[in-house]
C-alpha cells in the first residue's frame, strides 16, 4: 500500500498570505490528523477528521482550518499568515478512530513564511 | 488528559554503545504507548508500540522497549548505536479519554558520535 502523502513538500510564502496544504491518506484509512511540528514547541495536534466531519481540535485560532473530501483526503488552510506559523504540518492517517489511534505519518509540508 | 515526559532533548552516544530514551507518562487509564522516530526531513516512522500483551515489545532496526507500569516508563533501548541511528525519538500515549487522543513528547534528538 501506498503510504500517506502530502503535497507540497515545501512551500514559502509571506506574512498575511493564506496557504492550502493537501493530504492523502493511506488507502482505507478514513480518519486524517493534522500536527505542526515547531523546534520550540515539538509536536502539536490541530485537529483530525473522519468522514468528512472534523472530530476534534487542538489549541490553535481560527486562521487554522481544515475539511476532509469524501475520498478522504483532506486540506488544512492557514490564512493570514504569521511568522509563527513556519513550521513543518504532519498529516496522519489512521483506519478508524477507535483507541489506540495507532497513526501513520506523511513526510510534511516545511511552511516558511517571510 | 495524558501527557509524556521526554528528559534530556539531546541525546550523545558513542557508535556501539547501548542507547537509552526514557519515556515516562501519564494517563488514568492503561494506556497505549507508542515510539516513533523522525529521520531529517521526514515525517514520523512508528518504531513500536505497547498495547497491553507482553510488556516488552520489540521493534524495527533492533530497538526495544519495556512498559513498566510501577514506574509508569516506556524507555527505549537498543544495545549497540549505529550511525544511522541518529535521528529525533518521540514517545507517544494514547488513551480512550481525552480529546487529544495521541500525545507526544518533546521528542530527543540523538547523536550518534563515531
Amino acid at each position: 500500500k501506498a503510504g500517506v502523502t502530502q503535497t507540497p513538500r515545501y512551500l514559502i510564502k509571506t506574512r498575511g498570505q493564506q496557504v492550502t496544504l493537501s493530504c492523502s491518506p493511506i488507502s482505507g484509512h478514513r480518519s486524517v490528523s493534522w500536527y505542526q511540528q515547531t523546534p520550540g514547541q515539538g509536536l502539536q495536534f490541530l485537529f483530525e477528521y473522519f468522514s468528512e466531519t472534523q472530530r476534534n481540535k487542538g489549541n490553535f485560532p481560527g486562521r487554522f482550518s481544515g475539511r476532509q473530501f469524501s475520498n478522504s483526503r483532506s486540506e488544512m488552510n492557514v490564512s493570514t499568515l504569521e511568522l509563527g506559523d513556519s513550521a513543518l504540518y504532519l498529516c496522519a492517517s489512521s483506519p478508524s478512530t477507535d483507541f489506540p489511534y495507532e497513526q501513520y505519518f506523511g513526510p510534511g509540508t516545511r511552511l516558511t513564511v517571510t | 488528559a495524558q501527557s509524556v515526559t521526554q528528559l534530556g532533548s539531546h541525546v550523545s552516544v558513542s557508535e556501539g554503545a547501548l542507547v537509552l530514551l526514557r519515556c515516562n507518562y501519564s494517563s488514568s487509564v492503561p494506556p497505549y504507548l507508542f515510539w516513533y522516530v523522525q529521520y531529517p526531513n521526514q515525517g514520523l516512522q512508528l518504531l513500536l508500540k505497547y498495547t497491553s500483551a507482553a510488556t516488552l515489545v520489540k521493534g524495527i532496526n533492533g530497538f526495544e522497549a519495556e512498559f513498566k507500569k510501577s514506574e509508569t516508563s516506556f524507555h527505549l533501548t537498543k544495545p549497540s548505536a549505529h550511525m544511522s541511528d541518529a535521528a529525533e525519538y518521540f514517545c507517544a500515549v494514547s488513551s480512550p479519554v481525552g480529546n487529544n487522543r495521541l500525545a507526544f513528547g518533546k521528542g530527543n534528538q540523538v547523536v550518534v558520535i563515531p
